[in-house]
């Protein structure tokens, strides 16, 4: 099974600002990496898949890079409504493993 | 509007089973492979059951593999989960998704609004 770790666990950034989210596969996964955000009570988003295509809807801030076993979720400008849990997710190999999660806060 | 509407969560003891259902709407549910996702209360993402358009292909994670069975009536444009010998580390919110074929990648594009499970004596 492939284990996908999230780092940092917690990232404090002001409005306004740039956050860059990254997540590490215990092996390559290819480009086969999504991204998803999921506020309070709510069910998951999703934002990016194959590593760097953004889904229907998602603002141009969010961007998606990597390759292997190392990937990168950038907010390029945060904006209120960003402010969530980010979770990446490999569709390589199953079982489709998540990450544990980035919550992005306000600084 | 596309939608996935999950029902049947409640309150079980340890031992004791739950089939939970997931209504599709608003898209040919019959085209689309399905997932079931769970959150257990403060924690991440779990995937635990997946599910080919037809129903001919089927995965679980081990953590739930020989207790939940998953699957699909496509004339109904219903999922679901039959839960067994259920555990209090089943607790969850439970999921189910859309998985769609992206780029020759899987994502799961639409999401139910997730049905709570609480085991417990």
């Amino acid at each position: 099974e492939i284990v996908m770790t999230q780092s940092p666990a917690t990232l404090s950034v002001s409005p306004g600002e740039r956050a860059t989210l990254s997540c590490r596969a215990s092996q390559p996964v290819s480009n086969q990496l999504a991204w998803y955000q999921q506020k309070p009570g709510q069910a998951p988003r999703l934002l990016i898949y194959v590593t760097s295509t953004r889904a229907t809807g998602i603002p141009a801030r969010f961007s998606g890079s990597g390759s292997g076993t190392e990937f990168t979720l950038t907010i390029s400008s945060l904006q209120s409504e960003d402010f969530a849990v980010y979770y990446c997710q490999q569709n390589n190999d199953w079982p489709y493993s998540f990450g544990q999660g980035t919550k992005l806060e306000i600084k | 509007e596309v939608q996935l509407v999950e029902s049947g969560g409640g309150l079980v003891r340890p031992g004791g089973s739950l089939r939970l259902s997931c209504a599709a709407s608003g898209f040919s549910f019959s085209d689309y492979e399905m997932n079931w996702v769970r959150q257990a209360p403060g924690k991440g993402l779990e995937w635990i059951a997946y599910i080919s358009n037809r129903g001919l292909t089927i995965y679980y994670a081990d953590s739930v593999k020989g207790r939940f069975t998953i699957y699909r009536d496509n004339a109904k444009n219903s999922l679901f989960l039959q839960m067994n010998s259920l555990r209090a580390d089943d607790t969850a919110v439970y999921y189910c998704a859309r998985d769609i074929q992206l780029l020759g990648s899987d994502a799961f594009d639409i999401w139910g609004q997730g049905t709570l499970v609480t085991v417990t004596s």
